[in-house]
C-alpha cells in the first residue's frame, strides 16, 4: 500500500535549534508539497518540487527555511533557527500532475519552546 | 493571487439531514480537490475533479464543480455521525500557458459535526 512517510512525526525543541523533516514521496510521483497547517492560517503551501525542480517557495520564510530534493526518494525542509512561531504540522504530499491525484503524509508536529 | 473561500466554516447538523458546503475560487482553475481531515490526522483524499460539470460520488458525499462558476459544491446526503470532521477543498493554479501548474491552495475547512 503506497503512501508518503514524514519523519519524524514528532518533535520538541527548544528555540534556536536545526529542525530537519523529512519525507518520503510515493515512488513514481513527479511532484512534492510542503505544507504548514496552524489554528490560526490553516494550510499554508510552503514549497511546491515537479520532477525535483523548485517550483514555487514563495510561502517560505526564505531567511530560516530551506527546502530541498536531493533525489527522488527525498525531500527535506529545515528550520535554521527554530522559533516558537514555527510550531505547527507539517505535512508533506506527493502526486502526479497528469492525473492530479495527491496524497497527503501523516505530518510532523513540530513544537520550539 | 488565487483566493479560495469555503463555507460554511462551521455546520453542525443532525443526522439524516441533508447539507452543502460551498467552494469558491478568484482565478481559473482546471482542476479541484476535497479533502477529509480528522482531528490530529492527516488529509484523506475524497475527490478529485478535473473538469467543468464534473460530478463524483462516494457514499453520502456528491461533489461538483463548475469552472464558469467558479464553484465546487459538496453535498452530503442522510449525514451520519462518522462524517464529522473537517473538509477542506483546493484548488490548482494554473500556469501562463494554461496548463496545471499543480500548487493547491487550500480553503480554511468546514469543520462538520453530524449529531444523533
Amino acid at each position: 500500500d503506497a503512501r508518503v512517510t514524514q519523519t519524524p512525526r514528532h518533535k520538541v525543541t527548544e528555540m534556536g535549534q536545526e529542525v530537519t523533516m523529512r519525507c518520503q514521496p510515493i515512488l513514481g510521483h513527479n511532484t512534492v508539497f510542503w505544507y504548514r497547517q496552524t489554528m490560526m492560517q490553516g494550510l499554508e503551501l510552503l514549497a511546491y518540487f515537479r520532477n525535483r525542480a523548485p517550483l514555487d517557495d514563495s510561502g517560505m520564510p526564505k531567511d530560516r527555511f530551506s527546502a530541498e530534493m536531493p533525489d527522488a526518494t527525498l525531500a527535506t525542509l529545515k528550520i535554521q533557527p527554530s522559533e516558537p512561531r514555527d510550531s505547527a504540522v507539517y505535512f508533506c504530499a506527493s502526486g502526479l500532475v497528469l492525473t492530479g491525484e495527491l496524497f497527503f503524509g501523516e505530518g510532523s508536529r513540530l513544537t520550539v519552546l | 493571487e488565487l483566493k479560495v473561500e469555503q463555507n460554511p466554516l462551521f455546520l453542525s447538523m443532525q443526522e439524516g439531514k441533508n447539507y452543502t458546503i460551498y467552494c469558491n475560487y478568484s482565478t481559473t482553475s482546471d482542476r479541484l480537490y476535497w479533502y477529509r481531515q480528522d482531528p490530529g490526522k492527516s488529509l484523506e483524499s475524497l475527490f478529485v475533479l478535473l473538469s467543468n460539470g464534473a460530478v463524483k460520488q462516494e457514499g453520502r458525499l456528491m461533489a461538483s464543480l463548475d469552472t464558469k462558476a467558479r464553484l465546487s459544491t459538496l453535498h452530503i446526503t442522510a449525514a451520519v455521525h462518522d462524517l464529522s470532521a473537517t473538509y477542506f477543498c483546493a484548488v490548482a493554479h494554473l500556469n501562463p500557458y494554461g496548463g496545471s501548474q499543480g500548487n493547491l491552495i487550500f480553503g480554511k475547512g468546514t469543520k462538520l459535526s453530524v449529531k444523533p
